[in-house]
């Protein structure tokens, strides 16, 4: 099955500092990756979509800026958060999508997640 | 703008209980997904139901879409530990909008 990998699994920083998130598809291309926030017993908060090629598109309320999105590749995305804070301390899923939201292959498949805590 | 609902918000149920979980949107999906999110993992996806009135079986899983393809629901037979965890049902207006997830619905078993 489709298998998407996320690195580093959990971070721990020191407020101020950069994280870089990375998510790949292993064994497909994934024109299209996503990547969501999801706080405690919350659900998932969709934070940008990225088209392999093009700029992200960015959800209301989340800044562009503070949360760089790279998709160079069919097969890596990247989400950098810079100058954290503690308030961005939280779980980030990216998910891919093998298709470009092809009427029925539009089946999302999540990595495994990142914790990132920012002190 | 577009919203999922789901409810319960919380179940928990004796092993061996049946169990539902029910996803209402505000507005017309042209599919709708399921997924299982155990504690301390991601979200894993189950199915995805496009038909009006679709209905599909997974072993013990049974996901209904409703006829107005505005609401759909999970049951879960004869429940076990294994089935602990979070459900979530995700949305989408158009093949080409964002999913939108519901807010999920927590499921414990008591052994």
């Amino acid at each position: 099955g489709a298998v998407v990998s996320q690195h580093p699994s959990r971070v721990i920083c020191k407020s101020g500092t950069s994280v870089k998130i990375e998510c790949r598809s292993l064994d497909f291309q994934a024109t299209t990756m996503f990547w969501y926030r999801q706080f405690p017993k919350q659900s998932l908060m969709l934070m940008a979509t990225s088209n392999e090629g093009s700029k992200a598109t960015y959800e209301q309320g989340v800044e562009k800026d503070k949360f760089l999105i790279n998709h160079a590749s069919l097969t890596l995305s990247t989400l950098t958060v810079t100058s954290a804070h503690p308030e961005d301390s939280s779980f980030y899923i990216c998910s891919a999508a093998p298709n470009r939201l092809i009427p029925g292959q539009d089946t999302q498949y999540f990595g495994p997640g990142t914790r990132l805590t920012v002190l | 703008g577009q919203q999922v609902m789901q409810i319960p918000q919380y179940q928990h149920v004796q092993e061996g209980e049946d169990f539902t979980t029910y996803c209402n949107s505000s507005t017309t999906l042209s599919n709708i997904q399921w997924y299982k999110q155990r504690p301390g993992g991601h979200p894993v996806f189950l199915i995805q139901l496009v038909k009006s009135g679709e209905v599909k079986k997974q072993k013990r899983l049974t996901f209904q879409f409703g006829e107005a393809k505005k609401n759909s629901s999970l049951h879960i037979t004869a429940t076990q530990t294994t089935d602990v965890g979070t459900y979530f049902c995700a949305g989408r207006k158009t093949s080409y909008d964002k999913v939108i997830f519901g807010p999920g619905t927590s499921l414990s078993v008591i052994p």
